[in-house]
Formats: C-alpha cells, structure tokens, sequence
C-alpha cells in the first residue's frame, strides 16, 4: 500500500487560512468517510484533530475543519495561530481493513 | 483518562529482534483495537499492524513477513515483535487505541508518548 500524498509544505500568516490536501485511491480516501487529521508538534505523540473526514473531537477550536472530494481529503486552518505552527499527517482506513498514513505536512506559521 | 506507556529497549543490534510492550491504563484493552506506528528520524508515520483485544491480527504488508503483534488482557498489555532488524528499523514507536465506530468513525484517539529504538551494532 503506499502513502497517501499530501504536500511537504504550507505556510500562512496569522489570521491567514490554509488548507492541506490528502490524496489516495478509491481503496482508501475515496472508498470510505474513514479520514482522520492529527497534529504532531515537534517531538511530541500525534494528537487528533478531525475525524470521519469532517467531525472535530472535543477540545479541538472550530477553526479547523476537514472535507472530502472524491479521493481527495482537505484540512482547513482558519485564523492562523503561532500555536499552530505542527506537522500534520492524514490517515484512512483501507478496503484492505488496513491504516495507511499521509506522508505529513509541515505548517509554518510566518 | 485511558494511557498508553511504550516500554522495551532502547537500543538493538542488526538482524536481532526487537520486542516491545504497550501498557494500557485508565480503561480496558478489552473490546477495542490496538495499533503500532513508528516514526523514523525526519520522516512520516508508518502503521505497523494492530491486534483486537480477541487476539485477531493485520499488518502492514511491507512488514507483515517480520512482525507480530500479541495482547495480554490479564496485564492490560499489547505487544510488539520485530524480526530482524536493520538500520531501517531505527524510529519513534507509538502504540495507539483505535475506535471505531460503523459506518465511518474509524481513528486513533489515544496514544503513547512513543519510545525511540535505535538499531545499531
């Protein structure tokens, strides 16, 4: 299985929106709503931040938001804040009852 | 609040195996999912496999042939084996619960702080 293919790099000033693309197949992201976010500051675990492609866990700010496209799945950022400032992977469940990750996204807040 | 504690050494030598443990507290390993991820220096996440607390396995098929993942639900622990190791296999490894939830609630919501392993001679 390979990875699911986000883009290396995004950066945006504060109050800025970003978004942060995740493209797969119709084996994973397109086949199913089973696509998670997760936030990694440097040297700490991943953190959840979106899953079933839109819903946010408690505690998480409505200013993040996930949607879905066909095979390709979307984070949004809005009101850009240095906290912010993380890696972010994406992940979906596969037709193969497998997890495949995004191959992370590097957030710079400038 | 459920806690995962990675636990195991640090270090391993090339072609050995390595092993292991994901101690779960603040709730039961029965009736969920649990996973290996591993984080190599500079680079993404990668899923290693998960065990349901049945005992029923999947793994990663680029690692299926060396990995195996067992559970203990008596000590509230999973397991994780590695067989012969290479430079490749140094990384970050995460134990993680999954939840999952029909039709589309399928994510990891509780993690350890991950444990490095280095394999070197």
């Amino acid at each position: 299985q390979s990875a699911l293919t986000q883009p290396p790099s995004v950066s945006g000033s504060p109050g800025q929106s970003v978004t942060i693309s995740c493209t797969g197949t119709s084996s994973d992201v397109g086949s199913y709503n089973r696509v998670s976010w997760y936030q990694q500051p440097p040297g700490t675990a991943p953190k959840l931040m979106i899953y079933e492609v839109s819903n946010r866990p408690s505690g998480v700010p409505d200013r993040f938001s996930g949607s879905k496209s066909g095979n390709t799945a979307s984070l949004t950022i809005s009101g850009l804040q240095a906290g912010d400032e993380a890696d972010y992977y994406c992940s979906s469940y596969t037709s193969s009852s497998t997890w495949v990750f995004g191959g992370g996204t590097k957030l710079t807040v400038l | 609040q459920v806690q995962l504690q990675e636990s195991g050494p640090g270090l391993v030598k090339p072609s050995e195996t390595l092993s292991l443990t994901c101690s779960v507290s603040g709730g039961s390993i029965s009736g969920y999912y649990w996973s290996w991820i591993r984080q190599a220096p500079g680079e993404g996440l990668e899923w290693i496999g998960y065990i349901y607390y049945s005992g029923s396995t999947n793994y990663n098929p680029s690692l299926k042939s060396r990995v195996t993942i067992s559970v203990d639900t008596s000590k509230n622990q999973f397991s994780l084996k590695l067989s012969s190791v290479t430079a490749a296999d140094t990384a970050v490894y995460y134990c993680a619960r999954e939840r999952r939830v029909e039709p589309g609630k399928y994510y990891f919501d509780y993690w350890g702080q991950g444990t490095p392993v280095t394999v070197s001679s």
